[in-house]
């Protein structure tokens, strides 16, 4: 039972132009969600989270919004540059769930091109 | 610096055989957790710990043991129970922070150590 799911396994983007890699996720326990990227062979590095009481979070050049009646989420990279080029894993925790765990998607591999 | 050390980076599991995989962190952070990555797929909680000489099991635990006798180790034991175990490990850490209603926790990773059998 995946309870995150990134139905996208890989995006390809021009450089200079927006990516957007998307997220879903069913347990409505879930109220704090995350955005990691994550390097060959190094560990996920985090980037960008949203609570649920907020429907849009920015920093800098990427931005999540959240849509908690769809139970969907997405990650907005504005303009996008070749070291953006990496694997992007979102996550989700709940006060339902024991503290700390996180649940993670399968990942989005996003390729961006000089 | 602070950070979360993995070590071994890399690590090879002959027949039979137990290892333990090192996780160190400085960052005062009272929770830490072991996750493993298989190719194409996100990560699956393995085990986590809230406090010290206290852990719990996560989604797939068995063949797996841990310890926390010290806040800032928590060390993974792959046992022979463990059929499959080839795959990259990540340790993490994290601090509790309070806002509002609201506790967020953003977990912090170390570099992993790929583990395989020979």
């Amino acid at each position: 039972d995946q309870q995150v799911k990134q139905n996208s396994p890989s995006l390809s983007v021009q450089e200079g132009r927006i990516s957007i890699l998307n997220c879903d996720y069913t347990n409505s326990m879930f109220d704090y969600f995350l955005w990691y990227k994550k390097y060959p062979a190094e560990g996920p590095t985090f980037l960008i989270s949203i609570s649920s009481i907020k429907d849009k979070n920015e920093d800098g050049r990427f931005t999540v919004f959240l849509n908690k009646s769809a139970k969907h989420l997405s990650l907005h990279i504005v303009p996008s540059q070749p070291g953006d080029s990496a694997v992007y894993f979102c996550a989700a925790s709940g006060s339902g769930t024991s503290y700390g765990k996180l649940t993670f998607g399968q990942g989005t591999i996003l390729t961006v091109h000089p | 610096d602070g950070g979360i050390t993995q070590s071994p980076k890399y690590l090879f599991r002959k027949e039979g055989q137990n290892v333990t995989l090192s996780c160190e962190q400085n960052l005062n952070h009272d929770a830490m957790y072991w996750y493993r990555q298989d190719p194409g797929q996100g990560l699956r909680l393995i085990y986590y710990s809230q406090i010290v000489n206290d852990f719990q099991k996560g989604d797939i635990a068995e063949g797996y043991s841990v310890s926390r006798e010290k806040k800032e180790s928590f060390p993974l034991t792959v046992t022979s129970a463990q059929k499959n175990p080839t795959a990259f490990y990540l340790c993490a850490s994290s601090i509790k922070i309070n806002s509002g209603s609201q506790a967020k926790n953003i977990q912090y990773f170390g570099a992993g150590t790929r583990l395989s059998v020979l």
